[in-house]
């Protein structure tokens, strides 16, 4: 079945610095999809990147979807403590969803 | 607009009983998802329906887990007998396009 590696498993930064993942696959994509999941909470969905070289931003936040439709990144600039969780990128295929691993996300005041 | 909503949202049982969860997704949310998250890991898909239909089950382990979406809305997921390993987050969300899915709050299940 399809399925998604995502890298890094963690990341540690201090408060300010910038934090990015990236999500990877070894077939093309038809959409990819990014979710947020506070420690203890459940995953929010944050975005869905469908066309080829696609970049959308949200405030700090930056999606990017290759152009080869293989892979996708979410970068945050200037991390602050709010963004402590852990980023999850989704693709649907076959009417299912299917997350990745994740990256949990630490920031250091 | 009301969440999707989950019970119970804690639940501690031995191995070799059964327990249900129950969830009642977002009004007008044809599709329904439930999810188990290991400790650590992504959500992995268990049971996915289309209104009272079966769209995909095959991460289910139908030989303890079931699942039932009678009329379309609420769902119910069953386990007989638990094992340890079914220790894990139990998350129900649901979509009206199928692209953003709402998650409820979980139900949190130990098998000692």
């Amino acid at each position: 079945g399809q399925q998604v590696m995502q890298i890094p498993q963690y990341q540690h930064v201090q408060e300010g610095e910038d934090f990015t993942t990236y999500c990877n696959s070894s077939t093309t994509l038809s959409n990819i999809q990014w979710y947020k999941q506070r420690p203890g909470g459940h995953p929010v969905f944050l975005i869905q990147l469908v066309k080829s070289g696609e970049v959308k931003k949200q405030k700090r936040l930056t999606f990017q979807f290759g152009e080869a439709k293989k892979n996708s990144s979410l970068h945050i600039t200037a991390t602050q403590t709010t963004d402590v969780g852990t980023y999850f990128c989704a693709v649907t295929g076959g009417f299912k969803t299917i997350f990745g691993a994740g990256t949990r996300l630490f920031v250091k005041a | 607009e009301a969440g999707v909503a989950q019970s119970p949202r804690y639940k501690i049982i031995e191995k070799r009983q059964s327990v249900a969860f129950w969830c009642n997704p977002i009004s007008g949310h044809a599709t329904l998802y439930w999810y188990q998250q290991i400790l650590g890991q992504g959500p992995k898909l268990l049971i996915q329906f289309q209104n009272n239909g079966v769209v995909d089950d095959s991460q289910l382990p139908k030989d303890r887990f079931s699942a039932e979406r009678l009329k379309g809305v609420d769902s119910t997921l069953k386990i007989q007998p638990a094992k340890l390993e079914d220790s894990a987050v139990y998350l129900c969300a649901s979509s009206f396009s199928g692209v953003e899915a709402f998650f409820g709050q979980g139900t949190r299940l130990t098998v000692v």
